[in-house]
This record gives C-alpha cells, structure tokens and sequence, in this order.
C-alpha cells in the first residue's frame, strides 16, 4: 500500500503556462513533506520542501501548498519552461525518524 | 566533494547469481540509504543505516542485505539475484536526524535476466 499517492502520472504544459502537481498522504505522523525533481540518467535532487506549520512555501517559480486538514500538498510551476521538464517526485518522512515514503512520480513535459 | 558516488553504472546478473553494489559519500553524513526505482512506483527504501555499524529494513528489504563497516560506504548485497530485481537502484545519504534533505548518487541500473 503506497503511503503517498500521487497524480497524474503525466502532464504536458505549454511555455509559460502553470504546471500542477498533487501528492495525498494518511499517515497523520509525517511532518515534512519534500519534492525531488529528476532528470533523465540523473538521481532526484531536492527541489522544495515544506513542514506542515504553514500552508505554502515559494521559492522562485516553485510553490508548495498545504492542506493539512486534508491531507493533501502539491506543487506549482510558474511560467513553465523546457528545461523544467522532469520526473517530479512527492514524499514525506515521520517526526524526527529521517525515513521517506515517496510519489509514484510525474513525467512533467513543457512544450515550447 | 564527489558528493554521493555509486558504483558499478550498470550491471547484468543472470538469476542465480550475487553481486553487491557498494555507496560512497565524502560529506560526512550520518544517515545513508538505498532505494530501488521502477516504472510507476516511485522510489521505494530497501534498507538504511542512521550510523555506522548499524543497519535497518526499509518498505522493501526481502532479497538484499546492506553492510556499514565505515561511515563513508554504505553496501547493498544481492545474494541470489532474480528478474524480480531488475531495476535501478540509487543510494541517498543524509546529515542526520532532524536535517532531511537527501543527497542522491547518479544510480545502478541492474538488469537479471
């Protein structure tokens, strides 16, 4: 049983358009709640991370949202370009265990 | 710094067969892992070590032992390998608890024919 559930498996984004990424979790002991992006032949590189004391966390063109109540957290791209065309992985780790269950995974295309 | 290095790139078994893929990291941390990636699955832990010396099982440990004898090396163990384990295979490290961002090595694709 997959702890985080991610969707869509798949997106295509034009230039500049907003590329949406949505991860949903049960396990109301995880308190962080990181997205890797990975690049074809390349490990997952760390992109984002946010603890559930807030509700969004931006950094440049990246944005995490929050839904506690919920359960749910995802991820906004932008002004999507080319080279943000990556596999997008969502996770979380319990309090203080340093232990992460990660996303199916996103195949994100940006189309010129 | 090499960061987190793995090696061998690439690798075929054929069933039956052992072969161990060994982790490296020069940053000095205390946490070290190995997952295995497939298509749709996401990355899945095998095992992980949150210090030398020690070792623990991940969501999907059956079929691989690890070893930590230095902190630097982190070893993944096939012992009999089946086709059920081809895969690509990545180590991550780690500071320690409480900092979580992982560090992950380029990966070890494993094909068992």
């Amino acid at each position: 049983q997959q702890q985080v559930k991610q969707s869509p498996q798949s997106l295509i984004v034009q230039k500049g358009g907003i590329s949406i990424i949505n991860c949903a979790y049960e396990n109301t002991a995880f308190d962080y709640f990181p997205w890797y992006q990975q690049f074809p032949g390349k490990g997952p590189a760390l992109l984002i991370a946010i603890r559930p004391d807030v509700s969004e966390k931006k950094e440049g063109r990246f944005t995490i949202s929050f839904n506690k109540s919920a359960k749910q957290f995802s991820l906004h791209i932008m002004d999507s370009q080319p080279g943000d065309s990556a596999t997008y992985f969502c996770a979380a780790s319990p309090q203080a265990v340093n232990k992460f269950y990660f996303g199916s995974g996103t195949k994100l295309n940006v189309k010129p | 710094n090499a960061g987190v290095t793995q090696t061998p790139k690439f690798r075929v078994l054929k069933t039956g067969q052992s072969m161990t893929l060994l982790c490296a990291q020069d940053m000095n941390h205390e946490y070290m892992y190995w997952y295995r990636q497939d298509p749709g699955m996401g990355l899945r832990l095998i095992h992980y070590s949150v210090g030398e010396g020690t070792t623990a099982k991940g969501e999907v440990p059956d079929g691989y032992n690890v070893s930590r004898l230095k902190k630097q090396n982190f070893l993944l163990g096939l012992e009999s390998a089946a086709p059920s384990q081809t895969s690509v295979y990545f180590c991550a490290s780690s500071t320690g608890q409480g900092a979580y961002e992982q560090y992950f090595g380029p990966g070890t694709r494993l094909t068992v024919t």
